[in-house]
């Protein structure tokens, strides 16, 4: 099974910041990942498949790179509707698996 | 609206079994590949299975291999999970996924609201 890694696992920062998130996969993946946006008590949110292409409706603060096995998540200026965990996924083979998620919290 | 409905979550006891069920609307059902991913409270992410447009392409879990089974109904725009031999590891929330393909598995672009399955004695 391919293993994806999210560093950091909390991350703190306030309104304004620009925020990074990774994730790392345990074998190369090419571009078969997404990045998804999850809420308290909601179910997540698709923001980016392929690794870059922005999803109908995101906000285009939010951008995505990486290719192989290493990928990022960047939000340019962080707002207030965007403190959530976030997760990547790979769907490059089966089984499809998600990262350990990654907690934006306000700083 | 694209809209996804799960039902069927409730407590049980180990050992026991389970059917969800996810009712899909405003797409065109057989033309997705479609999922399911579990949350266990407090947890991360993990999928559990997903089957193709035509029920031709199936795959599960190794945590879930041989205890659930997939299936659906695209007369009825349904997803079903057959849940059996349920152990306290399977307590989670379920959430019904549409895929952005048809055949292959890929990213999900609708996600219902979820079912809460509790296994407990």
């Amino acid at each position: 099974d391919i293993q994806m890694t999210q560093s950091p696992s909390t991350l703190s920062a306030s309104v304004g910041d620009r925020v990074t998130i990774t994730c790392r996969a345990s074998q190369r993946i090419n571009d078969w990942l997404a990045w998804y946006q999850q809420k308290p008590g909601k179910a997540p949110k698709l923001l980016i498949y392929t690794a870059s292409t922005l999803e109908s409706g995101v906000p285009s603060r939010f951008s995505g790179s990486g290719s192989g096995t290493e990928f990022t998540l960047t939000i340019s200026s962080l707002q207030p509707d965007d403190f959530a965990t976030y997760y990547c996924q790979q769907y490059k083979s089966y089984p499809l698996t998600f990262g350990g998620g990654t907690k934006v919290e306000i700083k | 609206e694209v809209q996804l409905v799960e039902s069927g979550g409730t407590v049980v006891r180990p050992g026991r079994s389970l059917r969800l069920s996810c009712t899909a609307s405003g797409f065109i059902f057989d033309d997705f590949a479609m999922h399911w991913v579990r949350q266990a409270p407090g947890k991360g992410l993990e999928w559990v299975s997903g089957i193709s447009w035509n029920s031709g392409h199936i795959d599960y879990a190794d945590s879930v291999r041989g205890r659930l089974t997939i299936s659906r109904d695209n007369a009825k725009n349904s997803l079903f999970l057959e849940m059996n031999s349920l152990t306290t590891e399977d307590t989670a929330f379920y959430y019904c996924a549409k895929d952005i393909s048809s055949s292959s598995f890929n990213a999900f672009d609708f996600w219902g609201l979820g079912t809460l399955v509790t296994v407990s004695s």
